[in-house]
């Protein structure tokens, strides 16, 4: 199974950008990797998903460098209201396994 | 509302017993997956049924179980419950049959959960 580690927590201020950094070293060929959002008392919710380089939507971007070693989850112009905790989450092809990373709870400040 | 429903909301039961999670996947989602959410372990990926039929398993303890019906609905199975089982079990659903193929796209929806305290 892929081991897929996050910083615990970070601060941040509204309307900056937070950056928060998945490592999965054991990563096949064909695994991707999603990011999903989590308030208290409700089930996460996705953010976005990648499988290489960089992947964009309306709230966040995912950046994946070649080795595929890590991925970074890009925030940008935070609010209040994204005071959450934040799962990357391994998906691997052999076996159709999933990995949640142990979360990285995101505090943003006025 | 994610779509996906999960009964009961909260259950308190005693150790050594044993109780069913109902979960109802979104409308033409065929794909059913289970977690579950401690504080000390995170969320963890339990198994996965697809149509019906078992797709993938996780750290899934031998004394819990799962199954899905014909009309997709899925139970989860806990017996024989201890005290480190109190959690937080989440349903997700989702359209995709296997996810991590390079042309594939996998988004879960997740239900809001069954709390689980065992006394």
């Amino acid at each position: 199974l892929a081991k897929t580690t996050q910083p615990i927590s970070m601060d941040s201020y509204e309307g900056q950008e937070v950056n928060i950094t998945c490592s999965h070293n054991n990563i096949a060929t064909n695994d991707y990797i999603t990011w999903y959002q989590q308030f208290p008392s409700q089930g996460p919710r996705f953010i976005i998903q990648g499988y290489k380089t960089k992947v964009t939507n309306e709230v966040a971007s995912l950046f994946i460098p070649a080795d595929r070693k890590s991925s970074t989850l890009s925030l940008p112009r935070v609010s209040l209201s994204d005071t959450a905790v934040y799962y990357c989450l391994v998906e691997q092809a052999a076996g159709n396994k999933l990995t949640f990373g142990g979360g990285t709870r995101v505090l943003v400040k006025p | 509302d994610s779509g996906v429903t999960q009964t009961p909301k909260h259950l308190i039961t005693a150790t050594g017993q044993r109780v069913t999670l109902r979960c109802s996947p979104r409308s033409g989602d065929l794909s059913v997956y289970w977690y579950q959410q401690s504080l000390d372990q995170g969320l963890q990926f339990l198994i996965q049924y697809y149509n019906g039929e078992e797709r993938a398993k996780g750290n899934i303890l031998e004394r819990f179980s799962a199954q899905q019906f014909p009309d997709l609905h899925s139970e989860l199975n806990l017996s024989s419950l201890e005290l480190g089982d109190s959690a937080l079990y989440f349903c997700a659903s989702s359209s995709l049959v296997a996810s991590g193929t390079p042309s594939s796209y996998n988004e879960q929806f997740f239900g809001p959960g069954t709390r689980l305290t065992v006394l």
